[in-house]
């Protein structure tokens, strides 16, 4: 079975730049979570995808940062314009829709964005 | 009070002795835990997850909790180099929010 796949693997741009980052989860998994982590702490949730329909984007500073998921499927990460303050990992998780498991999480690899 | 609070590090232990990594959290009514390992420069790997009290083991991890006194542990037996990573506490709080803790480095030394 694949794993979750992210792309790039690393991305360095200058302050007030935009970027985005793709992620596609395990086949199957209805749940798709972006995070944010800072070197040295936990992950910290951006935004959750069920399907198509966003769950929680309470911590999603939605002034610069904006994401979507199409068909339920891929799903894709902005921020524009990004800050200095926004270099960290950018990791997206999957999960199985249903039972006991739903929130067992897997990540993918992982975007470094690093901000200039 | 922080959601999910870890013990802090960096932890040492020798090669072969027990590694204890503790977790407290605020929401009572939490339900589902979880603990992931994450290597330097790589992404949280899924290792173990605990719903009820009591133990869980697989293999050399024993998961306990406690929700009475809101609080989860780790116990990797027989430790090895291979250990030394930072272990991320998750926490499925009763708002359905999945709350991660800063994460305790580990480090076992040959």
């Amino acid at each position: 079975e694949a794993g979750v796949a992210q792309s790039p693997r690393y991305k360095i741009i200058e302050k007030r730049q935009s970027v985005a980052f793709w992620c596609n989860p395990i086949s199957g998994h209805a749940t798709l979570y972006w995070y944010q982590q800072i070197l040295g702490q936990g992950p910290k949730l951006l935004i959750q995808f069920q399907n198509n329909g966003v769950v929680d984007d309470s911590q999603l500073p939605k002034d610069r940062f904006s994401a979507e998921r199409l068909k339920g499927v891929d799903s894709t990460l902005k921020i524009q314009p990004a800050k200095l303050e926004d270099s960290a990992v950018y990791l997206c998780a999957s999960s199985f829709p249903g039972g006991v498991a739903v929130y067992e999480q897997y990540f993918g690899p992982g975007t470094r964005l690093t901000v200039t | 009070q922080k959601e999910v609070e870890q013990n802090s590090g960096p932890l040492s232990v020798p090669e072969g002795a027990i590694a204890s990594l503790n977790c407290t959290y605020s929401d009572r009514g939490s339900q589902s835990f979880f603990w992931y390992r994450q290597y330097s420069g790589k992404s949280p790997e899924l290792i173990m997850s605990i719903y009820s009290n009591g133990d869980k083991e697989d293999g050399r991890f024993t998961a306990q909790l406690n929700k009475a006194s809101q609080y989860v542990s780790l116990l990797i037996r027989d430790s090895q180099p291979s250990d030394s990573a930072t272990y991320l506490c998750a926490v499925k709080t009763s708002y359905d929010k999945v709350i991660f803790g800063p994460g305790t480095s580990l480090s076992v030394i040959p």
